[in-house]
């Protein structure tokens, strides 16, 4: 079964602080690792997202870590501030017939203290 | 970026009635949509893809006959609980795609709360 094993669970940091966020894939098929963040009964949202040819993206205060070889990517974020308290969920997903499902990690609350 | 409109954003039923979510890609065409369940603190799991104009592919564990998902034209697919029970109380999330390979992007969500 193809999965996203995602750590830590959850995450207390102090405002200005960085909050990382690991997952690991099993399949070496996919070739597009998104992020996401949800807010308390709202859907997910695209926060970034990287291809495997680049081994890192940042946008703003975001940057995504990707290592292929370990099959290991990462959310960094920088300065972290309270309205950043959120659910971040990393997924993963590969070209195929059956149409470009994402496979999801279990998802990482972050609260990030004033 | 992309807009996808989920109504209703909550929904209160009695135990056997139907309910019907609609998901609205409000400006670009979906070629695919899907269709999400999430309990309380939990990740979300994919219940169906629904192409354009073909029938659903359900996940396995779905049942095809209770959630009756419609994909009727670009820019709107439906999810149907048929003969709700209070155990089908959940969030359910669709999310939108305009091409293979593109991005999906996801609408607010629905809950929906069986009496």
């Amino acid at each position: 079964q193809q999965q996203v094993k995602q750590s830590p669970q959850s995450l207390i940091v102090q405002k200005g602080g960085i909050s990382i966020i690991n997952c690991a894939y099993e399949n070496t098929a996919f070739d597009y690792f998104p992020w996401y963040q949800q807010f308390p009964g709202k859907g997910p949202a695209l926060l970034i997202a990287i291809r495997p040819d680049v081994s890192e993206k940042k946008e703003g205060r975001f940057t995504i870590s990707f290592n292929k070889s370990a099959k290991q990517f990462s959310l960094h974020i920088m300065d972290s501030q309270p309205g950043d308290s959120a659910t971040y969920f990393c997924a993963a997903t590969y070209s195929s017939a059956a149409g470009n499902k994402l496979t999801f990690g279990g998802g990482t609350r972050v609260l990030v203290k004033p | 970026g992309a807009v996808v409109s989920q109504h209703p954003s909550w929904v209160i039923c009695k135990s056997g009635t139907s309910v019907k979510i609609e998901c609205r890609s409000l400006d670009f065409q979906a070629t695919t949509m899907f269709w999400y369940r999430q309990f309380p603190k939990q990740s979300l799991m994919l219940m169906a893809t629904s192409n354009e104009g073909s029938k659903a592919t359900y996940e396995q564990g779905v049942e095809k006959d209770k959630f009756l998902i419609n994909h009727a034209s670009l820019t709107l697919s439906t999810l149907t609980v048929t003969s709700a029970h209070p155990e089908d109380s959940s969030f359910y999330i669709c999310s939108a795609r305009g091409s293979a390979g593109g991005t999906q992007y996801f609408g607010p969500g629905t809950r929906l709360t069986v009496l």
